[in-house]
């Protein structure tokens, strides 16, 4: 079935530096895929998507490309805030398209 | 405001005292579920529900139950709690057009502790 490896955490940066979250995925097909983003104390919030190889999802300075050679969605982040610091998903659905299947998330710390 | 709802934030209750934890959605979408957040797990599939009276189980189902007796409404009901079911909550929904799947909205989340 479908599944979403990424990145083990936690992830610490300066502000300004820049950021790379690596997700790659096992899928049937050409699943859309998504990054989702938890603040502190909140529920998830679709970050981008990309629906088809070579798209790029792009969202609050954040993109991905969605890597057919490689099945891979990098999240990247030229410059991070610490506004940025939060717990990030990649995510896919499964054959069927009734489940979002998770990474296990990647949880980045940005300090000033 | 398009938003979903779940009550309570927080909950913590006794071993097998039967809880109900309620999920709302405004945005008249088709299909609603119910994932749990495990630290080193991630989020897993516990119920789903493409539309009214309509169920199926998701990955991790066991010991819990839902209804969906209206298309804005799907409560996730623990009727005898364990320990291991101590997680976070999160109800989702989506209009749903099948095999790529949609943008799912999530509830703020309930924290379980089940004592």
């Amino acid at each position: 079935g479908n599944s979403v490896t990424q990145m083990e955490g936690p992830v610490t940066l300066s502000e300004e530096a820049f950021l790379t979250i690596n997700c790659t995925y096992t899928a049937t097909g050409y699943p859309s895929l998504f990054w989702y983003v938890q603040y502190p104390g909140e529920g998830l919030q679709l970050l981008l998507k990309a629906t088809k190889a070579d798209d790029k999802g792009s969202n609050k300075g954040f993109e991905a490309t969605y890597r057919k050679e490689t099945t891979s969605f990098h999240l990247e982040k030229g410059s991070v805030q610490v506004s940025d610091s939060a717990v990030y998903f990649c995510a896919l659905f499964n054959q069927a398209g009734t489940a979002l299947i998770f990474g296990k998330g990647t949880t980045l710390s940005v300090s000033s | 405001e398009a938003q979903v709802t779940q009550n309570p934030r927080y909950l913590i209750t006794v071993t097998g005292k039967k809880l109900t934890v309620t999920c709302s959605q405004n945005m008249n979408h088709e299909y609603m579920s119910w994932y749990r957040q495990d630290p080193g797990l991630g989020l897993r599939q516990i119920y789903y529900s493409m539309n009214v009276e309509a169920t199926d189980k998701g990955d991790v189902p066991e010991g819990y139950k839902v209804s969906r007796k209206e298309k804005r409404n799907f409560p996730l009901i623990l009727e005898s709690p364990s320990p291991n079911q101590t997680s976070l909550y999160f109800c989702a929904s989506s209009y749903f057009t099948g095999g790529k799947g949609n943008e799912q909205f999530f509830g703020p989340g309930t924290r379980l502790t089940v004592l």
